[in-house]
């Protein structure tokens, strides 16, 4: 069954301290993995889009890592700021069988608490 | 650049009635995307139209539906609300490019339906 994993459901942690989400996932075939930011009553926003063939990418104080053999990815989050606290979602798509289209598998997100 | 505009940012509804959601997406993107997002399940995926076409489709009943006009705006209907279809439903655009790996969502900030 197509799923995705993330742990740990919720972290706190002190502003400026690092952190790293963990994604893992059983969707075959694969085709690309998204991380999303959420604040609270706000639309996701996307951090990184990573297809098989990258193995990390950057986005500011954010790095997402991919390894599609062990078919885990991590969101590693540098000097952590208080605006960093919000829902961090997983998603990975994959082709279906029928030409052209795809279907998206959501992990149930981490949610991030940075304290002063 | 104005981001994606959705209307109205809440809807009080009771069971049995319908619902019609609108979306505005950025200037010159022409996909449209549409999610549900809930406390137990998470975000799913709907559907999305690209160029008044719905050119992919989750897993929901027939009782959710959309559609794309030509300037891209794109609206959602549900027929006969359950309680359960209570939910944050989320639009998202992006430009369409077909190689998935490329195409970033921006998402607008969704509308709130309460289903009494």
């Amino acid at each position: 069954k197509n799923q995705v994993e993330q742990s740990p459901q919720s972290l706190i942690i002190l502003e400026g301290k690092n952190c790293t989400l963990q994604c893992n996932y059983t969707v075959s075939p694969f085709s690309n993995l998204r991380w999303y930011k959420q604040d609270t009553g706000r639309g996701p926003v996307s951090l990184t889009i990573m297809t098989f063939s990258e193995n990390t990418k950057s986005n500011g104080r954010y790095t997402a890592t991919l390894d599609a053999d062990t078919k885990q990815s991590s969101l590693h989050i540098t000097a952590s700021q208080l605006s960093d606290s919000a829902s961090y979602i997983c998603v990975v798509s994959c082709p279906r069988n029928t030409s052209g289209t795809y279907k998206y598998i959501f992990g149930t997100g981490t949610r991030l608490k940075v304290l002063a | 650049k104005a981001g994606v505009t959705q209307t109205p940012r809440y809807l009080i509804k009771t069971r049995g009635q319908q619902v019609t959601l609108s979306c505005s997406p950025i200037s010159g993107h022409r996909s449209v995307s549409w999610y549900q997002q809930t406390p137990g399940q998470g975000l799913q995926f709907l559907f999305e139209y690209f160029s008044e076409t719905q050119r992919n489709k989750g897993n929901f009943p027939g009782r959710f539906s959309g559609r794309q006009f030509s300037n891209s705006r794109s609206e959602m209907n549900v027929s006969t609300l359950e309680l359960g279809d209570s939910a944050l439903y989320l639009c998202a655009s992006s430009l369409g490019k077909w190689r998935i790996g490329s195409d970033t969502q921006y998402f607008g900030p969704g509308t709130r339906l309460t289903v009494l």
